[in-house]
């Protein structure tokens, strides 16, 4: 089974903090997905990566930023946290040969 | 760019009953559309998924029809069980975009035993 996970579960910063979320996961795949989850809003996609070293803006990816060093861990780093950006936070991978995306925990991010 | 919406928010069935999930799209470009189940405190799975050369899959009690022309696709579960209620997503994406998926907005289905 194709393994995903997340550094935390839960997670309280502070505003203004520079915060890390990071996402392993274990099958290789080639395409990484981060996610924040809003109620009524859905899945909405931050920042996403086809490779090692590759990244690209999704549809919200102000005050964010990812990187990609190796090809199992993609970081979500949110430079300066701020209230807004409390939110559930799910990371998501993908192998070439499917279009499944596999999922992460999640991360409960509460920034005061 | 892409939207996709996804109605209704909430549906709430009776055990037995069917329900149906429907969601739009807005760029005709899109080629898959595939369904997510999101139980609580869990982390959302694929159930099932529909590509554009086809109008319907079935997989048990759930299915998945398209309608290209209208640019909007459905989720039918037959003979709801409790273990079906979650908040379920659909999704749309194009070819040449990295697995990219724009997800609608989430219907938190209900049944009642």
């Amino acid at each position: 089974d194709v393994k995903v996970t997340q550094s935390s579960r839960y997670l309280v910063k502070r505003t203004g903090e520079k915060v890390f979320l990071e996402c392993v996961q274990d099958m290789d795949h080639e395409n990484m997905f981060w996610y924040r989850q809003d109620p009524g809003l859905g899945l909405r996609l931050i920042y996403f990566s086809y490779d090692v070293k590759m990244k690209e803006k999704g549809d919200i990816p102000e005050g964010y930023s990812v990187s990609r060093e190796k090809k199992e861990r993609f970081s979500l780093i949110l430079e300066s946290a701020s209230t807004n950006q409390t939110s559930m936070y799910l990371c998501a991978s993908r192998g070439l040969a499917s279009n499944e995306q596999f999922f992460g925990p999640g991360t409960r991010l509460t920034v005061l | 760019g892409e939207n996709v919406e996804q109605h209704p928010s909430t549906l709430s069935v009776q055990e037995g009953d069917s329900a149906v999930i429907k969601c739009t799209y807005s760029d005709s470009a899109s080629n898959y559309f595939p369904w997510y189940k999101q139980e609580l405190g869990k982390r959302p799975q694929l159930i099932i998924d529909i590509r554009s050369n086809v109008g319907e899959k079935k997989d048990q009690r759930i299915a998945v029809t398209l309608n290209k022309t209208a640019k909007h696709f459905s989720l039918h579960i037959t003979e709801t069980q409790p273990e079906d209620s979650a908040v379920y997503f659909c999704a749309a994406s194009k070819n040449n975009q990295g697995g990219k998926l724009i997800f609608g907005q989430g219907t938190e289905l209900s049944v009642k035993p």
